[in-house]
């Protein structure tokens, strides 16, 4: 069975711009989440989708959004970037108030 | 809003020795207790957990033990092998309708000497 899958798994972009990442759940999982890892550190909270909702939102500025799609994939969106959202940003999904099963990640680099 | 220490930071241990790693938090209404392991270059994978009406929690050479009133709980792995060498993550959660989000400790990275 498949894992969770993101993409893309590098990309590097200049300060200002818009990047849309991509996460696609395990077969059956109906919600994700999305957390953001500076090096060092430990996974910081942003969003919680469950059946296409926002169940929860962690303390990020509003550059920050996503979605959920009918299909339970889901796309983290963050405008102009500064230098500061570099980072890993990590998918997870799960099928409900239990464990999540995290991707490998969309390692970003701001410059 | 939770907070999750951890410590050690680090932590070295030789081979066949245990390791243990402890956790504290603040929310009272945290339910849900994961552990993670995560290796160079990878996602976070979950070994083990443990939930709040459970004491303690084993899964071969991994237990996980929780202290509801002290609000504490601890990783333990015990015959440590070079495998186990990576970064270990422990989290608190509160899970209620379907919405839950976990806050993450620190990070531990053990280190295991052949």
């Amino acid at each position: 069975d498949a894992g969770v899958t993101q993409s893309p798994t590098h990309l590097i972009k200049t300060r200002g711009q818009q990047v849309t990442l991509r996460c696609s759940p395990i077969s059956g999982h109906k919600s994700v989440s999305w957390y953001q890892q500076v090096l060092g550190q430990g996974p910081q909270f942003i969003f919680q989708y469950y059946e296409k909702e926002e169940r929860g939102r962690g303390n990020f500025p509003d550059r920050f959004s996503a979605r959920q799609f009918p299909n339970y994939s889901s796309e983290l969106n963050v405008n102009a970037l500064l230098l500061g959202d570099s980072a890993l940003y990590l998918c997870a999904s799960s099928s409900g108030g239990g464990g999540y099963t995290f991707g490998s990640g969309t390692r970003l680099t701001v410059v | 809003g939770e907070n999750v220490e951890q410590h050690p930071s680090t932590l070295s241990v030789q081979e066949g020795d245990s390791a243990v790693i402890k956790c504290t938090y603040s929310d009272s209404a945290s339910n849900y207790f994961p552990w993670y392991k995560q290796e160079l270059g990878k996602g976070p994978q979950l070994i083990i957990d443990i939930r709040s009406n459970v004491g303690e929690k084993k899964d071969q050479r991994i237990a996980v033990t929780l202290n509801k009133t002290a609000k504490h709980f601890s990783l333990h792995i015990t015959e440590t092998q070079p495998e186990d060498s990576a970064v270990y993550f422990c989290a608190a959660s509160n899970a209620q309708n379907y919405g839950q989000n976990f806050v993450f400790g620190p990070g531990t990275r053990l280190s295991v000497l052949p």
